[in-house]
C-alpha cells in the first residue's frame, strides 16, 4: 500500500522567512497530493492540492511543486507570518472514494 | 465550517465500556472516513466507506466498529477492545466523481478513556 514520509517532523523560522516541507511517497499510481493545516484543537483544512498532469501551482504566498519520477512533492510558503504556525500534513490518494494517506505531520513555528 | 459534525466535542469513559462517535454530514458526499489522530503519529485510518451499506478497514481498525445505514451518517463505535483509545478523532467525508476530490474533516472528539 501507500506510504507517506514527511520531513521534517518540526520547523522554525523567522517571520518573512520562507518554510519548505517535503513529502515522498511509495506508490506510483498516487495522483491526488493535497496539504493540510492544522491549528491547535482544530480540524484540518486543505490549503492546496495538486495532481498529477501539473508540476507546481500556487496560491498567494503558498505553492506545491511535484516530482513524479523522484516521487516527492513539497509545500513552500513564502514571507512567513505569526500565523502560519500550525501542524501542515501532506497526503497522497490515487483513486476517487479511496482514503488519503498521510504523512506524520509537520510543527512549523514562525516567530516574530 | 459547516457540512459536517461531530458529536460530542469532549468525551469521557471508564475503560471497559464501548463508546459511539457521531459523524454527520450534509454535504451529500458518499464517501466518509475516520481517522484517529495522536501527537507526532499525523492522521491513521481506521475506516472508511463508499457507499451505504458498504465500508472497509483501514489501517488501524481492530478494537472499532462502523455501520453506514445513511449516506448522512457514519457512527465509529470505540468499543473495550480498543487498547489504547484516549484519542482525537476525526470523520471526513468526500465527493465521489471521476478525480479525487477533497475531503472535509469534522471538528473531532476528543475521548478520554480512564
Amino acid at each position: 500500500g501507500e506510504n507517506v514520509e514527511q520531513h521534517p517532523s518540526t520547523l522554525s523560522v523567522q517571520e518573512g522567512d520562507s518554510a519548505v516541507i517535503k513529502c515522498t511517497y511509495s506508490d506510483s499510481a498516487s495522483n491526488y497530493f493535497p496539504w493540510y493545516k492544522q491549528e491547535l484543537g482544530k480540524r484540518p483544512q486543505l490549503i492546496i492540492d495538486i495532481r498529477s498532469n501539473v508540476g507546481e501551482k500556487k496560491d498567494q504566498r503558498i505553492a506545491v511543486t511535484l516530482n513524479k519520477t523522484a516521487k516527492h512533492f513539497s509545500l513552500h510558503i513564502t514571507e512567513t507570518q505569526p500565523e502560519d504556525s500550525a501542524v501542515y500534513f501532506c497526503a497522497a490518494s490515487y483513486q476517487a472514494g479511496t482514503a488519503l494517506i498521510f504523512g506524520k505531520g509537520t510543527t512549523l513555528s514562525v516567530s516574530s | 465550517d459547516g457540512g459536517i459534525t461531530q458529536s460530542p466535542k469532549y468525551l469521557f469513559r471508564k475503560e471497559g465500556q464501548n463508546v459511539t462517535l457521531s459523524c454527520e454530514q450534509n454535504l451529500n458526499h458518499d464517501a466518509m472516513y475516520w481517522y484517529r489522530q495522536d501527537p507526532g503519529q499525523g492522521l491513521r485510518l481506521i475506516y472508511y466507506s463508499q457507499i451505504v451499506n458498504d465500508f472497509q478497514k483501514g489501517d488501524i481498525a481492530e478494537g472499532y466498529s462502523v455501520s453506514r445505514e445513511k449516506k448522512e451518517s457514519f457512527p465509529l463505535t470505540v468499543t473495550s477492545a480498543q487498547k489504547n483509545p484516549t484519542a482525537f478523532y476525526l470523520c471526513a467525508s468526500q465527493f465521489r466523481g471521476g478525480h479525487v476530490y477533497e475531503q472535509y474533516f469534522g471538528p473531532g472528539t476528543r475521548l478520554t478513556v480512564t
